[in-house]
């Protein structure tokens, strides 16, 4: 079966360290996005992205967030200058159309 | 933007016994509600989903009812078993091709022997 794909399952970074999260989405999907989820919290929408563009994008995703994909395979989430609040598992998901959405196994950031 | 509250927040029921999960939402713009079941350190499974043209549907087990006037919408669990222990997760959205979920904090299902 066909599964959302996540590297590293683990990064430790420290504070004002840029980290790049990547994702390798299902081969036949035209929509990818960024979710969240700190400690014991539920599941935060950060960015969706289509046909090359972010389509919508949460609060949460400020400046120091950028999403890119670089070739037809990878999605990835890029973080400028980590905070200590930036700890959370982060999932990439990705779906085809108006079905169903599909999360990946997430990253564990830690920001010391 | 769309708030969607669930409860309870942990949930425990005896094996075989039926688990019922709640959620409200707030954008009566909202035409999707999926369920996700995570369980600890893995990401969001989907379960079920349901579209708001359709009251209520059903998997073996699980089902999902939808009542769009009062915008609420339940999970269904019956002949709980011991692999249902898990975190289960209530969403919503427009459902345009983009839009992303919003979702409820989870309820901490544990099924006792």
């Amino acid at each position: 079966e066909p599964e959302v794909t996540q590297t590293p399952s683990h990064q430790v970074t420290q504070m004002g360290q840029e980290v790049i999260l990547r994702c390798v989405p299902i081969s036949n999907h035209l929509y990818f996005y960024w979710y969240r989820q700190i400690l014991g919290q539920k599941v935060e929408f950060l960015v969706s992205f289509y046909n090359n563009e972010i389509s919508e994008k949460s609060e949460i995703f400020d400046d120091q967030f950028s999403v890119e994909r670089p070739d037809g395979s990878n999605f990835t989430l890029k973080i400028r200058s980590t905070k200590l609040e930036d700890s959370a598992m982060y999932f990439c998901a990705s779906k085809w159309g108006e079905e169903k959405l599909f999360f990946g196994s997430g990253t564990q950031l830690s920001v010391l | 933007g769309e708030n969607v509250e669930q409860h309870p927040s942990t949930l425990s029921v005896q094996e075989g016994d039926s688990a019922v999960i709640k959620c409200t939402y707030s954008d009566s713009a909202s035409n999707y509600f999926p369920w996700y079941k995570q369980e600890l350190g893995k990401g969001p499974q989907l379960i079920i989903d349901i579209r708001s043209n359709v009251g209520e549907k059903k998997d073996q087990r699980i089902a999902v009812t939808l009542n769009k006037t009062a915008k609420h919408f339940s999970l269904h669990i019956t002949e709980t078993q011991p692999e249902d222990s898990a975190v289960y997760f209530c969403a919503a959205s427009r459902g345009g091709g983009a839009d992303g979920l919003t979702f409820g904090k989870g309820t901490h299902l544990i099924i006792q022997p």
